[in-house]
């Protein structure tokens, strides 16, 4: 079964520092997709960015980056310059063999302080 | 704007009685999807439907029912049989293939 551990309960950033957000995964399947989604305090789910296992090139999407480490399985979340908006949890999610269902992880609370 | 609309927003269900939980889409996206999460948890799975009368169960579906009668519309029925119906329900839609999952906003519900 596939299997998504975010080891970080919460981490803390100052304002327009760089913070990683770790995100490790387990699946036996060569074909897989990596997800990243952001949830603020009122709830909804917000993607934030994608990764495809042959994927060349790690995503980026703004200040979003995705540090993929193919043989580690880790899929990290680098957000640069961190701003107080991006207080939130975040979630990391992989696509299910065979169709876009999402496993997702426990989840990292990020607090960004002045 | 196009978008994903859950309602209630809030949700209140007394013993032994089944609530629906609404869920349209304008996106013209084939699959939808029903999650619930619980307090310090991520999100868990109940059921999916890839197409139009079609749908399958997911990791948690006992004591919920769903129906897909219309591509834009995929309603949630919690009935009496789940014991613990407390938590904050998500609705999301994607299209086929490698398309990232977008969300409602949620419903959150509780028993009196």
């Amino acid at each position: 079964a596939q299997k998504i551990t975010q080891t970080q309960p919460g981490m803390f950033v100052q304002e327009k520092e760089a913070v990683t957000l770790d995100c490790t995964y387990d699946t036996s399947d060569p074909s897989y997709g990596l997800f990243w989604y952001k949830q603020p305090s009122s709830g909804e789910m917000i993607f934030l960015i994608y990764q495809g296992s042959y994927d060349q090139q790690n995503a980026t999407e703004g200040r979003y980056s995705l540090n993929f480490q193919k043989a580690r399985k880790s899929a990290n979340l680098v957000i640069s310059a961190s701003q107080l908006g991006d207080s939130a949890m975040y979630f990391c999610a992989m696509r299910d063999t065979g169709f876009q269902k999402l496993v997702f992880g426990t989840g990292t609370r990020l607090l960004v302080s002045p | 704007d196009g978008g994903i609309t859950q309602s209630p927003k809030y949700l209140f269900r007394k013993e032994g009685q089944n609530v629906t939980l609404s869920c349209e889409q304008n996106l013209n996206h084939d699959a939808m999807y029903w999650y619930r999460q619980d307090p310090g948890q991520g999100l868990r799975l109940i059921y999916y439907s890839q197409i139009v009368n079609d749908f399958q169960k997911g990791d948690i579906a006992e004591g919920y029912s769903v129906s897909r009668e219309k591509k834009e519309s995929f309603p949630l029925t919690v009935t009496s049989a789940q014991k613990n119906p407390t938590a904050f329900y998500l609705c999301a839609s994607s299209m086929t293939g490698d398309q990232p999952q977008h969300f409602g906003d949620g419903t959150r519900l509780s028993i009196l």
